[in-house]
């Protein structure tokens, strides 16, 4: 249920296994990152961010990636759950404060 | 402490109307940006205001507009409605901006719908 490099707008996996969720950024300027979850009826809850002069970066259960020469950024689940079934947006921000939102994953986890 | 709160929650506007939404950022944050999300086009930015002025603005006709408040708080306007701005409008706050910008906090938005 993994995938790398490329942003899938679904991606689908079993309880138990990591999860890998992409994105492609597109200003170079961008020097603020961050990942959000959105689940149905509710508005983006932030998952965890990541500034340009770090490459990785983790958290509970999640890692972010980042990847500046080819403007990529990832996010890891680990041992991902049915609550984590979700639709998760990248942003990149720059540094006069705009942000710009992904397609975002619908991830969907099955028991 | 009490999260991003907007009003109204739900909102059914006819073609040509104007609405006015509301958000009232956490306690202490001082930036609140708008975001409009539609299935077709997803989060798409509208404006960011950080003490009182627009810091930011994304591509959106002049028909939306917003403002904050000493206090934070902030409303926006959307002129002439047309259907196609039926959409879930979503305010996030933080409490810095630009350089120093930290994660955002959004609230539940407000679903609007044009007919």
């Amino acid at each position: 249920g993994e995938s790398v490099g490329l942003h899938l707008p679904t991606l689908s996996v079993q309880e138990g296994d990591n999860s890998i969720i992409n994105c492609a950024y597109s200003n170079s300027a961008s020097d603020y990152f961050i990942w959000y979850k959105q689940e149905s009826g509710k508005g983006p809850q932030f998952i965890i961010d990541i500034r340009s002069n770090m490459d990785k970066r983790q958290g509970q259960r999640v890692t972010v990636l980042l990847n500046k020469t080819v403007k990529h950024l990832s996010l890891q689940i680990a041992a991902t759950q049915p609550g984590d079934s979700a639709v998760y947006f990248c942003a990149e921000t720059t540094n006069a404060g705009k942000s710009t939102f992904g397609d975002g994953t619908t991830l969907t986890v099955k028991p | 402490k009490a999260g991003v709160t907007q009003t109204p929650r739900y909102l059914i506007k006819t073609r040509g109307q104007q609405v006015t939404l509301s958000c009232s950022p956490i306690s202490g944050h001082r930036s609140v940006s708008w975001y409009q999300q539609t299935p077709g086009q997803g989060l798409q930015f509208l404006f960011e205001y950080f003490s009182e002025t627009q810091r930011n603005k994304g591509n959106f006709p002049g028909r939306f507009s917003g403002r904050q408040f000493s206090n934070s708080r902030s409303e926006m306007n959307v002129s002439t409605l047309e259907l196609g701005d039926s959409a879930l409008y979503l305010c996030a706050s933080s409490l810095n901006s630009g350089t120093g910008a930290t994660e955002q906090y959004f609230g539940p938005g407000t679903r609007l719908t044009v007919t």
